[in-house]
């Protein structure tokens, strides 16, 4: 009966390395985000998505990228890993009409 | 542009005793506010949100948190804390739906409840 949930719960990869985590949302949202929450669990957005349109934080490198294969889903690859990415990552979901958003339970992404 | 103010990284109180977490935000317009918690390597969950109306809200785990606008506010209580309250605990703030609460969550840094037996 998880509401929100993330793969994998733990990442360690080389830099370099190009990696994907999945989320999925069982509680019929329409609008997901992800969050980055750094070693000083320090928040911040990354990315939130609804089936009109992306809205990206003007600082997350390009090397980001969000993709949604359904409303249900947005996973997060991202392409030549580096130290600083080394991370926990949120997924996260709510109604485009409103406030409440759910979170995942993170991914821990650590990069050597 | 929003920002959230969380006064004190660091909180320590005494089991029983009352918890106050402070939060002061800077937003254009009345924003929708949110104390969210996260237990030790889990995610976030909401304890209380404010978006209109009462402006004295009750979340659960027996806290509860009141909008000043006036103070520009959202300070969290409980009258009487717990061992398992030991957590952190984070402010957050958004536009008021305007088309979608799609611009995400504004948060501040947290602050780290620690509960003294």
């Amino acid at each position: 009966d998880t509401a929100v949930s993330q793969t994998p719960k733990y990442l360690v990869t080389q830099m370099g390395n190009d990696k994907s985590i999945k989320c999925e949302q069982n509680l019929g949202h329409d609008t997901m985000y992800w969050y980055k929450q750094d070693s000083k669990k320090f928040l911040k957005i990354m990315f939130s998505y609804n089936n009109k349109e992306l809205i990206i934080n003007e600082t997350v490198p390009n090397r980001f990228s969000p993709k949604s294969p359904d409303k249900a889903h947005l996973n997060l690859h991202i392409n030549s890993l580096e130290l600083g990415d080394s991370a926990v990552y949120f997924c996260a979901s709510s109604q485009l009409a409103g406030p409440e958003q759910f979170f995942g339970p993170g991914t821990r992404l650590t990069v050597l | 542009a929003q920002s959230v103010t969380q006064l004190g990284s660091h909180v320590s109180v005494s089991e029983g005793a009352l918890v106050l977490l402070r939060c002061n935000y800077s937003s254009s317009v009345p924003p929708y506010l949110f104390w969210y918690v996260q237990y030790p390597n889990q995610g976030l969950q909401l304890l209380l949100k404010y978006t209109t109306g009462a402006t004295l809200v009750k979340g659960i785990n027996g806290f509860e948190a009141e909008f000043k606008k006036s103070e520009t506010s959202f300070h969290l209580t409980k009258p009487s804390a717990h061992m398992s309250d030991a957590a952190e605990y984070f402010c957050a703030v958004s536009e008021p739906y305007s088309g979608g609460g799609a611009d995400g969550l504004t948060f501040g840094k947290g602050t780290h409840l620690i509960i003294q037996p």
